[in-house]
This record gives C-alpha cells, sequence and structure tokens, in this order.
C-alpha cells in the first residue's frame, strides 16, 4: 500500500458524460501527479500540482482539468467524454515535485461506452 | 514527448536465472531516471532514482546502472523468482521539466 487513494475503482459511463477522478495523496506529500494509461500505451503525464497550484502540464485534452485543494487532495475531470479516453488513470504523489520518488495510487479504470 | 524505449519488449525466464534489461533515454537535459516495478492489478511501486552518471542502485537481488552520457540504464535480477513477474518501468526526467516520461516497459515472466 502506498498510501495514495483514488476513487473510484472502476467507472462506467456513457460518450459525452462527465466524470471527476479524485486522488488523495501520502501524507505530507504535497506534490501530486495524474497520469493516463491507454491500451498499447506506456504511461502518459497528464499535469502536476505542487501545493495547490498547478507546477507542469504535459499530454492533457482540453476537455480535460484538474485541481488541487487546500487539504491537498486532487481532482481529475474528464468531459464531453470519447470512446479513446477510455483507461487506466492513475494518481501519484510526492513530497515535494522534484527527483524524489513518486508513489502511485491503486488507479481508477474508465470505461466510456 | 522524450523518446524513452524498453527492450526487450516480455521476457520470460527460468527460476533461478539471472536477467537484464534496458532502458534507453536522451543523452542531453538529463535529470533523473526512475524505474518501477509494475504487478498485475496493483500499482507500479517505485524500485530506483538514479540522478548521478555511473551511478548503481541495489535492492535485494535487484540493481540498475546508470550511463547519462549514452542514455541507457540497465537494470539486473540475480537468481529470479517467480515473484519477480511484473512489468518493469523506466521514466526519465530532463531538466526542462517536471513530467517523467515512461517507457512502455518490460514484461517479465519467471516460471518454476
Amino acid at each position: 500500500d502506498s498510501g495514495v487513494t483514488q476513487t473510484p475503482k472502476h467507472l462506467i459511463t456513457a460518450t459525452g458524460q462527465r466524470v471527476t477522478l479524485r486522488c488523495s495523496p501520502r501524507s505530507g506529500d504535497l506534490s501530486v501527479y495524474w497520469y493516463q494509461q491507454s491500451l498499447d500505451q506506456g504511461l502518459q503525464f497528464l499535469i502536476q500540482y505542487y501545493n495547490g497550484e498547478e507546477r507542469a502540464k504535459g499530454n492533457i485534452l482540453e476537455r480535460f482539468s484538474a485541481q488541487q485543494f487546500p487539504d491537498l487532495h486532487s481532482e481529475l475531470n474528464l468531459s464531453s467524454l470519447e470512446l479513446g479516453d477510455s483507461a487506466l488513470y492513475f494518481c501519484a504523489s510526492s513530497a515535494t515535485g522534484q527527483t524524489e520518488t513518486q508513489y502511485f495510487g491503486p488507479g481508477t479504470r474508465l470505461l466510456v461506452l | 514527448i522524450l523518446n524513452v524505449e524498453q527492450s526487450p519488449q516480455s521476457l520470460h525466464v527460468q527460476e533461478g536465472d539471472s536477467t537484464n534489461f534496458t532502458c534507453s533515454f536522451p543523452s542531453s537535459n538529463f535529470y533523473a531516471l526512475h524505474w518501477y516495478r509494475w504487478e498485475t492489478a496493483k500499482s507500479p511501486e517505485a524500485l530506483f532514482v538514479m540522478t548521478l552518471n555511473g551511478d548503481e542502485k541495489k535492492k535485494g537481488r535487484i540493481s540498475a546502472t546508470l550511463n547519462t552520457k549514452e542514455g541507457y540504464s540497465y537494470l539486473y535480477i540475480k537468481g529470479s523468482q517467480p515473484e519477480d513477474s511484473a512489468t518493469y518501468l523506466c521514466a526519465f526526467r530532463s531538466d526542462s521539466g517536471y513530467a517523467l516520461n515512461f517507457g512502455k516497459g518490460t514484461s517479465l515472466l519467471v516460471t518454476p
């Protein structure tokens, strides 16, 4: 158990819908990262937050947005969902967002029908 | 997107065999190289973070080396056990950003 929690574990929804994925980092970690794992793709970095502020942005679609709240939990919002958005979404956390290890949560598996 | 390549894509060895796999990454603008172990139905688990050229790290029967000048890292498993079966991921971070760029992984199967 990494100490990072993600909810829900599984999500099934329809095209065009909007969903919110939630992540709670390890106690004391200030930085949260979101990754997407699609079929036949490596883990793709989406976005990073540090202490409530966006720090880095990767291949995140405009239909997707995220935020980190004062209690340091984070939410990833996915809207106007398409079939291709079906993937495993991971959240990871680290202490400061620098070189150190990132600890991954169990992931949310999203299926868009 | 920075290109991180891992080889081989998959590997099947017998219990007791030693094995190694490769991670190739851009040799310029290096900042850090991470190795993760990812078992099916679990989340990726950190093995090593390497930052210096020539670094060698060890954790039990697993070790890793780093060559930042030529842009590669090797992961070695000595005396493989069935519980070592997993996908091994490497991730490269450049000095121009915070993102980890992951390879697609090497899937290892160790049979008794």
